[in-house]
């Protein structure tokens, strides 16, 4: 079962343009979103994160939009740069703090 | 502070055979995860530490997987007789307890099972 569904797949966007991302998740007690960036070869590296009691967070060009009652949360890249070209992850924390990933979603900006 | 460290960085082993892994965590965190990544997948949950107690194991951590953290410190992963489908990379992540939640990862180990 998966408790976290992550759209799209892949994207492209042009340099300059709004890469966006979405997740549902499924699991009433996950208690703090999490958005992982992951380079080729590399760990993932935490992005930004959310709590479900407050419904936007932004830092720099990087915004997640949280909607609790749809169970549904949201990165928004603005600006995008080439140098954003990677595979984005949202996540949900399980009950023992454990990351309850989505799929991922390759991010390729064009310049 | 280095960082996750985890070693070696890249396994090739032969079906049968036993491999273990090392994880080296921040200095100070007291918590530990395991987590297994294929390939356009999302890492998944494998076990994990709090100080050198393991507290949960996932499902997907089947009897020929063992994990210890013996002194609290570093940690290691060790699979027997391996199978072409343990082939993944292997993530490990600390945090800490009372923190800002924030789990950080090392650059994984990747076996290959041939």
């Amino acid at each position: 079962q998966q408790q976290v569904k992550q759209s799209p797949q892949s994207l492209i966007v042009q340099k300059g343009g709004i890469s966006i991302i979405n997740c549902a998740y499924e699991n009433t007690a996950f208690d703090y979103f999490p958005w992982y960036q992951q380079f080729p070869g590399k760990g993932p590296a935490l992005l930004i994160a959310i709590r479900p009691d407050v419904s936007e967070k932004k830092e720099g060009r990087f915004t997640i939009s949280f909607n609790k009652s749809a169970k549904q949360f949201s990165l928004h890249i603005m600006d995008s740069q080439p140098g954003d070209s990677a595979t984005y992850f949202c996540a949900g924390v399980g009950s023992q703090g454990n990351l309850i990933f989505g799929k991922g979603t390759k991010l390729s900006v064009k310049p | 502070d280095t960082g996750v460290s985890q070693d070696p960085r890249h396994k090739i082993t032969k079906r049968g055979q036993n491999v273990t892994f090392r994880c080296d965590p921040i200095s100070e965190h007291n918590r530990l995860y395991w987590y297994r990544q294929t390939l356009g997948q999302g890492p998944e949950f494998l076990t994990y530490f709090q100080n050198e107690a393991q507290l949960e194991k996932s499902r997907l951590l089947s009897d020929r997987f063992s994990a210890e953290r013996p002194k609290g410190s570093f940690s290691t992963l060790e699979i027997q007789r391996t199978e072409q489908g343990d082939s993944a990379m292997y993530l490990c992540a600390s945090s800490l307890v009372g923190g800002k939640d924030i789990q950080y990862f090392g650059a994984g180990t990747r076996l290959s099972v041939l």
